[in-house]
């Protein structure tokens, strides 16, 4: 299995552009998760899907987040208008763990944002 | 609500010394816990868990956990600390009914020749 992916890589755009974010987890896996790496705040939980249903979005900072799974194949974090405050690495993980939280989950490579 | 401590930013060991990363949490009812490592412009990457059964958990890499639950703490150590172990360490707890993990800050590791 190549493991979760994620596209792109790195992201840069200006303050006011719209992005969006990749994600296809690991073919089987039931639970997907969008996590944002920032020096300042760590790594934080933004969503997670179960059966490509919408969790907990709690951790999604404002309206301008959005996050779908379409299908259990595929994912997107959406930000709407970005600012400059959204530069961080955003990851996308998954897990077989559905309502057990046991699994131990696997990450992609991380999404780079940068806003200008 | 749960959550976990990493009181150390840094920790700093020579190649061949035994190394410690602490980690303490806190959970309502018994705990599911990791520990997983990032290397530089890379993705965590999974390296044990403990969820029920023996105190002591062995991992990828060589390296082991012990739960103690009077502590509340999940240590990771490792015998024999390689260069290449050097990167940045999590400890994550997440409670039975829960599905989410609560990641700490994170402890850098660095190892010496």
């Amino acid at each position: 299995d190549a493991g979760v992916i994620q596209s792109p890589r790195h992201e840069v755009t200006e303050m006011g552009q719209e992005v969006t974010l990749r994600c296809k987890p690991i073919s089987g896996h039931n639970s997907l998760f969008w996590y944002r790496q920032t020096m300042m705040r760590g790594l934080e939980l933004l969503i997670y899907f179960n059966n490509n249903v919408p969790i907990d979005d709690s951790g999604m900072p404002e309206d301008r987040f959005s996050a779908k799974m379409p299908n259990a194949s595929f994912s997107t974090l959406k930000i709407q208008p970005s600012e400059p405050r959204d530069s961080a690495v955003y990851f996308c993980a998954s897990s077989l763990g559905g309502s057990d939280s046991s699994y131990e989950q696997y990450f992609g490579p991380g999404t780079r944002l940068t806003v200008t | 609500a749960q959550s976990v401590a990493q009181p150390e930013d840094q920790v700093n060991v020579a190649e061949g010394n035994p190394l410690t990363v602490k980690c303490t949490y806190s959970v309502s009812g018994n705990p599911y816990l990791f520990w997983y490592v990032q290397y530089p412009n890379r993705g965590l990457q999974f390296l044990l868990k403990y969820i029920t059964g023996d105190n002591l958990v062995k991992g990828s890499y060589g390296f082991e956990a012990e739960f103690n639950k009077s502590q509340t703490s999940f240590h990771l150590k490792k015998p024999s600390a390689l260069v290449s172990d050097s990167a940045l360490y999590f400890c994550a707890v997440s409670a039975l009914s829960g599905y989410a993990l609560n990641f700490g800050k994170g402890t850098s590791l660095l190892v010496t020749p």
